[in-house]
């Protein structure tokens, strides 16, 4: 497809459990976000991947929280013991440089 | 840093009759904004952008907005809702002045319901 894709749709974990993420960007697209959105509210930032540079991850609220990103492809976001308060919707997003950023439908994650 | 605050979390609307959803923003600098639209289970989606050009901005499906300096605002119309317009609607702010991330500042949201 032409969009960016996200999966799994629906993660439903135990508390204490690793889960991964996974995002497929627009092919060419250089940059590379995410995002979460928790309960009845807007998007948080999280974490930035631009070309080969260094990621900003001036958004992850802990340690628990780590992505990758292979070359200007496929990235994983990686939650460790997760918490309740993890649960929410993870979105990725990618653009082409600085340009609009295009959103996947995100996966919800639920944290028992 | 820069914000944005939307006004209305909620916002109830007939069929036919205007739109207007609220937000203001903060910003050192000329910011650029957006409006997104989030659909029930669908992804976001972007209605229109204010990157320092004209100040009323036409977006898809008969939406604008108008940047507005003086006021800080950039309110989003539309002449007529139609029933598919019901969705979750976000302000949004680029925070890019002076580094490389061009990561977007959401506001909360305001949630547009269309009745018949």
């Amino acid at each position: 497809g032409a969009g960016v894709s996200q999966s799994p749709s629906n993660k439903v974990t135990e508390k204490g459990k690793d889960v991964e993420l996974r995002c497929d960007p627009i092919s060419g697209h250089t940059a590379l976000y995410w995002y979460r959105q928790r309960l009845g509210q807007g998007l948080e930032f999280l974490i930035y991947f631009q070309g080969n540079s260094a990621p900003d991850k001036s958004g992850l609220p802990s340690d628990r929280f780590s992505a990758e990103r292979t070359g200007e492809s496929v990235s994983t976001l990686t939650i460790q013991r997760t918490q309740q308060e993890d649960s929410a919707v993870y979105l990725c997003a990618s653009s082409a440089g600085h340009l609009e950023q295009f959103f996947g439908p995100g996966t919800r994650l639920t944290v028992l | 840093a820069q914000s944005v605050t939307q006004l209305d979390s909620h916002v109830s609307v007939s069929e036919g009759t205007p739109v207007l959803l609220r937000c203001n923003y903060s910003s050192s600098y000329s910011p650029s904004l957006f409006w997104y639209v989030q659909h029930p289970n669908k992804g976001l989606q972007l209605l229109l952008k204010y990157t320092s050009a004209a100040t009323l901005v036409k977006g898809i499906n008969g939406f604008e907005a108008e940047f507005k300096k003086s006021e800080t605002s950039f309110h989003l119309t539309k002449p007529s809702a139609h029933m598919s317009d019901a969705a979750e609607y976000f302000c949004v702010v680029s925070d890019r002045y002076g580094g490389a991330t061009n990561k977007l500042i959401f506001g909360t949201g305001t949630l547009l319901a269309v009745q018949p």
